[in-house]
């Protein structure tokens, strides 16, 4: 069974400060890890994974993302928040169970950019 | 097609009717998923189909829902006698299976928008 747990519903931060969101998941096997970013009213779009090989994986938008096995953690950061950053964010893990690789969701968390 | 397509965007129903939620994946993608997103609320799983088969409907919240895929492509979700409890965005996603080191993420359409009034 895996799951993704993501602390703090709201994160709020000033335009320049930098963005921390958290996520830890649970995983038997070796996972898949991702961040989406949601917009309102629109789709999920893949902000950065990470698969295998290098644990501090680069994403769009200057996002950047830090695989720690031994603290089963995922943390998305940014060093510097834009107004443009306030949306929704998703942790999400995959991992191989009996063949398939269903993406588990974390409950998302409100970044919100004050100027 | 280019991203995976979802319609209607936008669904208006009146309790007690059915409705049928459709979603194109990107060609290819022997994976789909359907997952509902309350206000509020993260993404909860609803069916995932493998080619044109369903191994995995165990987040369909009762039996009003169902699903189904043909053609390993086009997949309907269809809700009967609506509640408004139904009222959520149904977001459909694709992906290719098994996952490969360059192919491992979930691409997702823009939603439909049920509102059961």
């Amino acid at each position: 069974a895996q799951s993704v747990t993501q602390l703090g519903s709201h994160v709020s931060v000033s335009e320049g400060a930098l963005v921390l969101l958290r996520c830890n998941y649970s995983s038997s096997v070796p996972p898949y890890l991702f961040w989406y970013v949601q917009y309102p009213n629109q789709g999920l779009q893949l902000l950065l994974k990470y698969t295998t090989g290098a644990t501090l994986v680069k994403g769009i938008n200057g996002f950047e993302a830090e695989f720690k096995k031994s603290e089963t953690s995922f943390h998305l950061t940014k060093p510097s928040a834009h107004m443009s950053d306030a949306a929704e964010y998703f942790c999400a893990v995959t991992s191989s169970s009996g063949g398939s690789y269903i993406p588990t969701f974390g409950r998302g968390t409100s970044l919100i950019v004050h100027p | 097609g280019a991203g995976v397509s979802q319609s209607p965007s936008n669904k208006v129903t009146e309790k007690g009717k059915d409705v049928e939620l459709r979603c194109d994946p990107i060609s290819g993608h022997t994976a789909l998923y359907w997952y509902r997103q309350s206000l509020g609320q993260g993404l909860e799983f609803l069916i995932y189909f493998q080619g044109n088969s369903a191994p995995d409907k165990s987040g369909l919240p009762s039996d009003r829902f169902s699903a189904e895929r043909t053609g390993g492509s086009v997949s309907t979700l269809t809700i009967q006698r609506t509640q408004q409890e139904d009222s959520a965005v149904y977001l459909c996603a694709s992906s290719f299976e098994p996952p490969g080191p360059k192919n491992t993420e979930a691409f997702f359409g823009q939603g439909t928008r049920l509102t059961v009034v």
